[in-house]
């Protein structure tokens, strides 16, 4: 069963803490994603990452970096955290495929409900 | 930025039909549709690819309209089953986005 695991389900943090979102998959694929999800604004890509040490922003890339180091595990920072960053954090990871110009199905992690006070 | 979804929400009941739009103003060379039912993580629905191809793996169908840059998903007798909130997204160049999301409600 293909699996994306992210290390921790609810997660309360401080202001200015320097936090860690750390996702894994099995399934040996190249892309990576990271989004947040707030109620009314869908899902937003923070970064994504096709190869391991690429790494590409999306539409709200402020305030965060990522990292991957392997190609199976991608970390999302939250180099000082804010109460504005409070919301769920989503990865998720898809095969590469030229035909579909790099993204196939993509295989979403459980999320990460981030509190930050 | 994200692509435009409408509705933002609709509620049907079981058996009737619903059509999800979907538009970008950017190329879209294929286009993903996802449903996250309450409290899960999105699930793949169907992925259409310019020149019309369909993959997918339910029995909901979608069109791919490439001159106007837009989708439709159709569901046709709708089940309890098909509630939550419906995402597309376009994939292109190895980045994947997606719309606010339309929620289903169908009820018995």
């Amino acid at each position: 069963d293909v699996k994306v695991t992210q290390s921790s389900r609810y997660l309360v943090k401080r202001t200015g803490e320097k936090v860690f979102l750390e996702c894994v998959q099995d399934m040996d694929h190249e892309n990576m994603f990271w989004y947040r999800q707030d109620p009314g604004l869908g899902l937003r890509l923070i970064y994504f990452s096709y190869d391991v040490k690429m790494k590409e922003k999306g539409d709200i890339p402020e305030g965060y970096s990522v990292s991957r180091e392997k190609k199976e595990r991608f970390s999302l920072i939250l180099e000082s955290a804010s109460t504005n960053q409070t919301s769920m954090y989503l990865c998720a990871s898809s095969k590469l495929d030229g035909h579909l110009r790099g993204v196939t199905e993509a295989f979403f992690g459980q999320g990460t409900r981030l509190t930050v006070v | 930025q994200q692509p435009v979804q409408s509705p933002q929400a609709v509620i049907l009941r079981e058996g009737e039909d619903a059509v999800i739009n979907c538009s970008s103003s950017k190329a879209l060379y294929s286009v993903h549709w996802y449903r996250q039912k309450h409290g899960e993580a999105p699930v793949f629905l169907m992925i259409l690819l310019k020149g019309g191809e369909q993959k997918g793996h339910e029995k909901i169908s979608a069109s791919f309209n490439e001159k106007k840059q837009q989708s439709s998903l159709y569901l046709t007798a709708s089940q309890l089953s098909y509630s939550g909130t419906y995402f597309c997204g376009p994939g292109s160049n190895y980045k994947l986005t997606f719309g606010k999301g339309t929620l289903l409600t169908v009820n018995p």
